[in-house]
């Protein structure tokens, strides 16, 4: 069964700097996708940036972006002039495609100071 | 029309009470799914229809059950809840079968969940 961990429960960062998300993965497959989705306190869930294994390239999403490293299993975000808005519980997110659902890991809770 | 709705926003519900949950999408996705979220903690994945063909993780008890009256719409009925039932319940859609560009999924803004 696949697995995400997410090892930083809560993240700290001041407004306009840069923080970086941790997130590792198993899984036997080749092909699966990647996500970062962001959930405010609202509680929606909201897609920040997708990750295609076969890609090499790594995605990135106006001041969001990825650090994918297919070898070691390594998936982390990067948020760079962090914004209070970007406030939330991040969670780093996997599916092997087809149907499968997403399998979460336990989220990071980032908080930003003013 | 990029959303997935849910209705209610909100349910108090008894032990003994009947309710059902609607979830709707209109962007011609073929997979839908239900999640189960506690306070502080991740979705858990409870069931997927994908192309009306119904997928269980089989730790969910037979208390929820799910109904695809057709490709827009997932119902999830409950029937004799228990206490630690109460959590955010997550409606999704993905567009399957249409490349690998689109394998993400949206999600509705959940239905808030309590019993007493």
């Amino acid at each position: 069964a696949q697995t995400v961990t997410q090892s930083q429960p809560e993240m700290s960062v001041q407004e306009a700097e840069t923080v970086t998300l941790s997130c590792t993965y198993d899984t036997s497959e080749s092909d699966y996708y990647l996500f970062w989705y962001k959930q405010p306190p609202s509680r929606q869930m909201i897609l920040v940036i997708r990750q295609e294994a076969y890609k090499q390239q790594n995605a990135t999403e106006n001041r969001f972006s990825v650090n994918f490293q297919k070898a070691a299993k390594s998936f982390s975000l990067k948020i760079s002039d962090s914004q209070l808005g970007d406030a939330a519980m991040y969670f780093c997110a996997y599916t092997g495609g087809g149907a499968d659902g997403l399998t979460f890991g336990k989220g990071t809770h980032l908080i930003i100071q003013p | 029309d990029t959303e997935v709705t849910q209705t209610p926003k909100h349910l108090v519900m008894g032990m003994t009470n009947k309710k059902s949950l609607k979830c709707e999408q209109h962007m011609g996705h073929r997979a839908m799914y239900w999640y189960k979220q506690k306070a502080k903690k991740p979705p858990e994945l409870m069931f997927v229809y994908s192309y009306e063909k119904l997928s269980i993780n089989e730790s969910v008890p037979s208390r929820f059950s799910p109904e695809c009256p057709n490709s827009s719409l997932l119902n999830l009925h409950l029937h004799a809840l228990q206490p630690e039932d109460s959590a955010l319940y997550l409606c999704a859609s993905s567009p399957e079968g249409q490349g690998p560009q689109n394998e993400k999924l949206f999600f509705g803004s959940g239905t808030q969940l309590s019993v007493l």
